[in-house]
């Protein structure tokens, strides 16, 4: 059963610390997003990536946020240094490329919390 | 620019009601659209789509009709059960790079 896998699923850290989530598309997907839901803001784009190149992370604070596609397998998006208010829980989705589908595939979501 | 408004929740119902959960967009040219579901703890995963107008979208015992005169999707359900109790999000995508316009989420609800 073809599924997005997202590590860690629960994180604590303490401001200032560094912070990285990971992802795992499913095999052959060519899209993978990262998105950050919070009970404020909800569903927010971070990035986007496709055939692991960035198209589009204009919704990421570039000054402590950045993603990358290291490979076809792996997508990394890195904190640092982390602040309370990036408490939040971090999706990652892939999708298979076809015109207008429109269909994502999520993960569990990476839950962190900053104190 | 594109955009997709939902009504506001929670909404709550008693298992048995009938459902409707209102979704009108705003977009440039003709937009495919869907409906994903967020069970507690999960991800979102898609629930159903249309493509084109007056396309119907079902899956699950919930439908939503395109209608471009009204630029809406409404989702509906005839009888819901307490296992629906979860958010649900309308969105759109435009282009082949399917960036989805996402709607700000609706939770549902369901009493038994």
């Amino acid at each position: 059963d073809a599924r997005v896998t997202q590590t860690p699923r629960h994180k604590v850290t303490e401001m200032g610390q560094e912070v990285t989530m990971r992802c795992q598309p499913i095999l052959g997907h060519n899209t993978v997003f990262w998105y950050r839901q919070t009970m404020m803001q909800g569903l927010e784009l971070l990035a986007y990536f496709r055939n692991r190149a960035p198209l589009d992370d204009s919704g990421m604070p570039k000054d402590r946020f950045s993603a990358e596609m290291p490979d076809a397998t792996l997508a990394t998006l890195k904190i640092q240094p982390s602040e309370p208010r990036d408490s939040a829980v971090y999706f990652c989705a892939s999708g298979p490329g076809r015109l207008n589908t429109g269909e994502l595939f999520f993960g569990e979501g990476s839950r962190l919390t900053v104190l | 620019g594109n955009s997709v408004t939902q009504m506001e929740g929670p909404v709550t119902l008693s298992e048995e009601a009938f459902l409707t959960i209102n979704c009108t967009y705003t977009a440039t040219g003709y937009p495919s659209l869907f409906w994903y579901v967020q069970y507690p703890g999960e991800g979102l995963q898609l629930l159903l789509k249309a493509t084109k107008a007056d396309d119907k979208g079902s899956n699950k015992g919930f439908e939503a009709t395109y209608r471009k005169e009204t630029t809406s999707f409404h989702l509906e359900k005839g009888s819901v059960q307490v296992s629906d109790s979860a958010v649900y999000f309308c969105a759109l995508t435009m282009d082949s790079n399917y960036q989805l316009i996402w709607g700000a989420g609706t939770k549902l609800i369901i009493k038994p």
